[in-house]
């Protein structure tokens, strides 16, 4: 089961704008959306991002997604200390049929 | 208001048999499917496979297919994940979570469980 690849660290200082890359294959990001979790530390994982660029009912605008070809990627502006998490990219593997999840990148506000 | 609890901790030791629970609350359970997703210490997310509740139907990840088995009562809007014989790299923390749709663009998890976390040690 193949899986998403991301940095597996991003920072910046509050303010500033941190994007987080995710690059897959033509099978996971190349034929479907990405969606995008994020994860407080000792928390479940929560929607973010869904169907490449749309943000849940809640989703401050400052997160924003995007994705071309086999890549993705997730920008934060105005980065706060309350964004320090864990952020998934995930996506639907329509040649395995399985669901797919990034590596993982842990975001530090300086 | 739409939730997933999952059953508590669990500490058991190697070879022992486990299962452990899901049950949703708050909207029509047999209309959604049900996965569940893995995350060992310090690691990323992993997905072990899903159940429907309307049939009972379950997919795998090749990954963790014959390690586990997925299951469903949906008389009791509960699906579960159980282990014949545990092994010490099976300790996690288990999500469950609910997909929008089945496959596709549809498929992301709008709700989460709170996490079960599994240690198998002697």
């Amino acid at each position: 089961q193949s899986v998403l690849t991301q940095p597996p660290s991003a920072s910046g200082t509050p303010g500033q704008r941190v994007t987080i890359s995710c690059s897959g294959s033509s099978s996971d990001l190349g034929s479907n959306t990405v969606n995008w979790y994020q994860q407080l530390p000792g928390t479940a994982p929560k929607l973010l991002i869904y169907a490449d660029i749309q943000r849940p009912s809640g989703v401050p605008h400052r997160f924003s997604g995007s994705r071309s070809g086999t890549s993705a990627s997730l920008a934060i502006s105005g980065l706060q200390s309350a964004d320090e998490a864990e952020y998934h990219c995930a996506a639907w593997d329509g040649s395995q049929n399985v669901y797919v999840f990034g590596t993982g990148t842990k975001v530090t506000v300086l | 208001e739409v939730r997933l609890v999952q059953s508590g901790a669990e500490v058991k030791k190697p070879g022992e048999s486990l299962t452990i629970s899901c049950q949703g609350y708050g909207y029509g359970f047999n209309g959604f499917w049900i996965a569940w997703v893995r995350q060992m210490p310090g690691k990323g997310l992993e997905w072990m496979g899903r159940v429907d509740p309307s049939d009972s139907y379950v997919d795998y990840s090749p990954s963790f297919e014959g390690h586990v088995t997925i299951s469903v009562d949906e008389s009791i809007n509960t699906a579960f994940l159980q282990w014949s014989s545990l092994k010490a790299s099976d300790t996690a923390m288990y999500y469950c979570a609910r997909p929008l749709g089945n496959s596709g663009y549809e498929y992301y998890f709008d709700y989460w469980g709170q996490g079960t976390l599994v240690t198998v040690s002697s």
